[in-house]
């Protein structure tokens, strides 16, 4: 069974510029979550999305937003791109509430 | 919003116990987790608790008391490529949603 895949793995951006991510969850999957790692901030919640509507929306500003298609891929875009972007970003889709399966996560580089 | 605390670095010797503590103020509760993440890695999903008392998961067991705020990570027969990082994370409101909440993560070094 194919794992949670997240395109691309890495980018260089710079500031000023916007992003888009995306992420395929484990087939059978209809929940996608994504967060945001830094070593400054750790791990915080970004947005999590069922059967394409969000469902739950952590404290970022409106330059992150989301979308979930009917095929349950996921894409999240940030717009506007600042130094503190610089992330990685990670993908987890769930079959059930409570146990995540995370992507590899893309790496993203803002100069 | 939610307050996660957890020890920063942990060491242990391979084949013991170590128990890995998080106590958490939250406004709300909706269940806590924890997760093992490698180094250069994803996190993995561990544990699910979100009534009292103990889960058994093989050599991993997860403890919640919500009254006083407390889970721990119990992990037996430690091995080497036990060592990780180690995060806690609370699920609760925030905002109309409800949301994870990470501690900042637990570095446990297993030794031989």
């Amino acid at each position: 069974k194919a794992g949670v895949t997240q395109t691309p793995r890495y980018l260089i951006k710079t500031r000023g510029q916007q992003v888009t991510l995306s992420c395929s969850p484990i087939s059978g999957h209809r929940s996608v979550s994504w967060y945001q790692q830094t070593p400054g901030q750790g791990l915080q919640f970004l947005f999590e999305y069922f059967s394409e509507t969000q469902r739950n929306k952590g404290n970022f500003p409106g330059r992150f937003s989301g979308r979930q298609f009917s095929n349950s891929r996921s894409e999240m875009n940030v717009s506007t791109l600042e130094l503190g972007d610089s992330a990685l970003y990670l993908c987890a889709s769930t079959l059930t509430y409570n146990e995540q399966f995370f992507g590899p996560g893309t790496r993203l580089t803002v100069l | 919003g939610q307050n996660i605390d957890q020890p920063t670095e942990m060491t242990a010797t391979e084949g013991a116990i170590v128990q890995i503590n998080c106590t958490y103020q939250t406004s709300g509760f909706n269940g806590l987790f924890w997760y093992q993440q490698h180094a250069g890695e994803a996190p993995t999903f561990l544990s699910y608790n979100v009534l009292d008392g103990l889960e058994e998961k093989g050599r991993f067991s997860s403890f919640l008391s919500r009254s006083k705020g407390y889970s721990y990570l119990l992990l037996k027969e430690l091995q080497m490529k036990d060592s990780a990082s180690y995060l806690c994370a609370v699920r609760g409101p925030s905002g109309g949603s409800y949301i994870p909440t990470f501690g900042r993560g637990t570095s446990l070094i297993v030794h031989p």
